[in-house]
């Protein structure tokens, strides 16, 4: 079993939609939830992290984490053309190593999201 | 540009020759990755720098692979005697430490 589920789609919905992505997760020490995005031919960017559970809002984005279930979301309201990209969930787990931390993130496989005008 | 580079951008070679990227961090960052993402899938973790000092390498990093980062500022990946199974996008990311900002990679296509 992998360490971190991502369905990966693809996902197509007209503009304007609320999308949601998933993720679940296995490993109980990991202490960062992060979704990233990534067009195409590009490197990923971050897009949201938290730590907590709990609802965290960025504009048109919501990320919300529930640890006991350890399912992590996006939800991206208003949804536009430009948004179109594959969305990573990664999760973070701080390492010690020679005293210092290796901040070691483990990616989903992606959910390649197409917005339609 | 002051983000994170990777040169080059596409490599392609045949089966059993050996290559060489490398990576430009951002210049304050003593913190560097490489990960390997292949088609349909997320980018897996492969190393891990503090300065210059390798600290990690995760098992996919085979005898094969060896990355180095001299001066603790730029990093090199090479590949030795490459198989087609080494078809991937190579990311490089560096931090400060905290988020990790990725280069564009370096797609290599093995014939």
């Amino acid at each position: 079993q992998k360490e971190v589920e991502q369905d990966p789609g693809p996902l197509s919905v007209p503009e304007g939609a609320i999308v949601s992505l998933n993720c679940t997760y296995s490993n109980s020490a990991f202490q960062y939830f992060m979704w990233y995005r990534q067009y195409s031919r590009k490197g990923p960017e971050l897009l949201m992290y938290t730590y907590s559970s709990g609802n965290k809002e960025d504009g048109r984005f919501t990320a919300q984490v529930d640890k006991s279930s350890k399912y992590i979301s996006l939800f991206i309201r208003d949804s536009q053309p430009s948004d179109s990209a594959t969305y990573l969930c990664a999760l973070l787990e701080i390492q010690l190593i020679s005293n210092f931390g290796n901040e070691k993130l483990t990616f989903g496989t992606g959910t390649r999201l197409t917005i339609i005008p | 540009d002051t983000g994170v580079s990777q040169d080059p951008r596409h490599k392609i070679t045949k089966r059993g020759q050996n290559v060489t990227f490398r990576c430009d961090p951002i210049s304050e960052h003593n913190r560097l990755y490489w990960y390997r993402q292949t088609l349909g899938q997320g980018p897996e973790f492969l190393t891990y720098f503090q300065n210059e000092a390798q600290l990690e390498k995760s098992r996919l990093l085979s005898d094969r692979f060896s990355a180095e980062r001299p001066k603790g500022s730029f990093s090199t990946l090479e590949i030795q005697r490459t198989e087609q199974g080494d078809s991937a996008m190579y990311l490089c990311a560096s931090s400060s430490p905290g988020e990790q900002f990725f280069g564009p990679g370096t797609r290599l296509t093995v014939l």
